[in-house]
């Protein structure tokens, strides 16, 4: 059966510190793969999307980047963090052939 | 005008009511989510449609395209039926509804 994982769960850095969130998946291969953020009382946000391996799509300009260094793994980084980046981060997959996504338990960073 | 509307933000029943969440949306759309993401934050993705009606348990989710509308039901609430309920269509991109928070009483 495929999994998901997100780590860290939780997350406290300070402004202008750098950040790196890891998303794996098992048991499927050549999955979509999503970044979503949460801000506290807002709405999920798809932040970046990838079909494949060094394939990234960006929804929204920031100070974020992903990247697939492989097939199940996708990485969210940013060089220097901002208040404004606080939020519940949330990874999920989807197969080629169906548009069901299906999330990981998600990382909540708090950024002081 | 968010894209994706639903109501009511928040809702609060009796155990054992029928509780009803409506959501729409003014994209065009190829299909309509609904998840549930619980207090610690997880998110499940409960049905996909783009027609008609599905049911699962006591949940059922229909979509009237004409009409832009789609509506999730619970039947016989239970306490563990709190959550966030969340709309999403997918258009050009996934898009997000803000949520309906529900808290079934028991």
């Amino acid at each position: 059966s495929q999994t998901i994982h997100q780590w860290p769960a939780t997350l406290v850095q300070p402004v202008g510190s750098p950040l790196s969130l890891e998303c794996t998946v098992e048991g499927t291969s050549n999955p979509n793969l999503y970044w979503y953020r949460q801000a506290a009382g807002r709405g999920l946000q798809l932040l970046f999307y990838s079909v494949g391996i060094g394939q990234i799509s960006s929804e929204v300009p920031q100070n974020l980047s992903a990247s697939r260094p492989q097939d199940r793994q996708f990485i969210l980084s940013s060089k220097k963090l901002l208040l404004s980046d606080s939020g519940f981060y949330l990874c999920a997959w989807s197969g080629v052939s169906t548009d069901t996504q299906y999330f990981g338990p998600g990382t909540r960073l708090t950024v002081l | 005008k968010n894209e994706v509307e639903q109501s009511p933000q928040n809702l609060t029943a009796q155990e054992g009511e029928f509780i009803t969440i409506n959501c729409s949306y003014s994209v065009g759309i190829s299909a309509l989510h609904w998840l549930q993401q619980h207090p610690g934050g997880g998110i499940v993705s409960l049905f996909m449609l783009s027609s008609g009606k599905k049911k699962h348990g006591r949940l059922i989710a229909t979509i009237n395209i004409q009409e832009k509308h789609s509506s999730l039901h619970i039947t016989a609430s239970h306490p563990r039926d709190s959550a966030v309920y969340i709309c999403a269509v997918k258009g050009n991109k996934l898009t997000f509804g803000g949520g309906t928070r529900v808290l079934v009483k028991p």
